[in-house]
């Protein structure tokens, strides 16, 4: 596609619901990552995810959350039995591909709010 | 470790002013670089970015910025400000690893512009 997608773009739930965020790459990137984006704050680290590679998992905050990608097309990030403190924009990034470029491109975000 | 300093949370100036935006970095290797800027409600667009050679780099939106390995520096500038400049600026630090590349972001740099 033309640039990194991401569904929902607003995500409303209770807490202790499970939520599953979908983020599509650019075709042919290669890498994937995930960010969360709280309120009045800078980007955090969650997860990427390398061709085949094992992904690197070190800014997962908790177990409760986890990420999945299938080959190098979508991920899904997912977060079971959501906190309030969970409620943050989720953004999505990728890179890579033929030229191997470093930069990363960003979806629009999932906003989510835990009631 | 890597990381990233923004120290200014937010900065107002006026239309057709000057603009530089402070970045200061930590990395024990050369540094990839990079300006995104966000708008209310978007996702991040890429500014510009450094990964070698020219250490004065020129973006979209008439922005530029320039590193300085001895200062540890990548401010971005911008010689007369425009109102739809006024957005959340973060800069960010790359540590390519395995042919992906894991961003450090900043805190960000909100920025006003009043005419």
């Amino acid at each position: 596609g033309a640039g990194v997608s991401q569904s929902p773009s607003n995500k409303v739930t209770e807490k202790g619901k499970d939520v599953e965020l979908r983020c599509d790459p650019i075709s042919g990137h290669t890498a994937l990552y995930w960010y969360r984006q709280r309120l009045g704050q800078g980007l955090e680290f969650l997860i990427y995810f390398q061709g085949n590679s094992a992904p690197d998992k070190s800014g997962l905050p908790s177990d409760r959350f986890s990420a999945e990608r299938t080959g190098e097309s979508v991920s899904t990030l997912t977060i079971q039995r959501t906190q309030q403190e969970d409620s943050a924009v989720y953004l999505c990034a990728s890179s890579g591909g033929a030229s191997g470029g470093y930069t990363q491109y960003f979806g629009p975000g999932t906003r989510l709010t835990v009631l | 470790a890597q990381s990233v300093t923004q120290p200014d949370i937010h900065i107002t100036v006026s239309e057709g002013a000057s603009l530089e935006l402070r970045c200061n970095y930590s990395y024990g290797a050369t540094p990839y670089l990079f300006w995104y800027v966000q708008s209310p409600g978007q996702g991040l667009q890429l500014l510009l970015k450094y990964f070698s050679g020219d250490t004065l780099v020129q973006g979209i939106k008439g922005f530029e910025a320039e590193f300085k390995r001895s200062q540890s520096s990548f401010n971005l500038r911008k010689p007369s400000v425009h109102w739809s400049d006024a957005a959340e600026y973060f800069c960010a630090v790359g540590a390519p690893r395995g042919g992906a590349n894991n961003l450090f972001f900043g805190t960000g740099t909100r920025l006003t512009v009043i005419p």
